[in-house]
């Protein structure tokens, strides 16, 4: 089946430096990537819809300064949360759709936690 | 983004029983779902989906129904095991709209041997 890796699983970094979060689609080309925000005891918040070889869609409210999102090959995108602070720490988890109109099944990877101290 | 809720926030169920986790949607346009199982620190795992085209679909142990006319799912866990304890999302998409899902509140199910 679909497979979606992300890395690092967990990175902890100080206040102020920027993190590289990477998603990949192991054995299937995604066209568009998605990724999450998701706080403890909470649901996941879509933050942008990556789009191989253009801008990513920011949804409301989602600081697209803050959070860059490059999707450079139809396997990996990247989100870089610029100078982080304490708040930004959290567990970023993207996803994939496999499959051309009409699948609709996102694979999500297993996520990454984010500290910053 | 389309609002999707949960009614119970936490679920505890005997092992070997039947559980249902209840979601409830908003917009009456979405046209695909689905239920995703989270367990602690991992990433969310497809379930089960459902078209709008459809109110029940059956997979192994587990049931998705869904009430157009109510704007509810379910999902149904059959003879639940310790291994089915993790948190239960809901997921509606709008098809015409674009490939965002949009995830409800999640309910936390334990399964207590």
């Amino acid at each position: 089946g679909a497979v979606v890796s992300q890395h690092p699983s967990w990175v902890i970094c100080k206040s102020g430096t920027s993190v590289k979060i990477e998603c990949r689609s192991l054995d299937f080309q995604a066209t568009t990537m998605f990724w999450y925000r998701q706080f403890p005891k909470q649901s996941l918040m879509l933050m942008a819809t990556s789009n191989e070889g253009s801008k990513a869609t920011y949804e409301q409210g989602v600081e697209k300064d803050k959070f860059l999102i490059n999707h450079a090959s139809l396997t990996l995108s990247t989100l870089t949360v610029t100078s982080a602070h304490p708040e930004d720490s959290s567990f970023y988890i993207c996803s994939a759709r496999e499959g051309g109109a009409g699948a609709n099944v996102l694979t999500f990877g297993a996520g990454s936690r984010l500290t910053v101290l | 983004g389309e609002s999707v809720g949960l009614h119970l926030p936490t679920l505890s169920v005997q092992e070997g029983d039947n559980s249902i986790i209840n979601c409830a949607y908003s917009n009456s346009a979405s046209d695909y779902f689905i239920w995703y199982k989270q367990e602690s620190g991992k990433g969310p795992q497809f379930i089960i989906d459902i078209r709008s085209n459809m109110d029940k679909r059956q997979g192994q142990r587990v049931t998705v129904l869904l009430n157009k006319t109510v704007k509810h799912l379910s999902l149904q866990i059959a003879a639940t095991q310790p291994g089915d304890s993790a948190v239960y999302f809901c997921a509606e998409n709008t098809g015409n709209t674009g490939n965002q899902f949009y995830f409800g509140t999640g309910t936390s199910l334990t399964v207590i041997p």
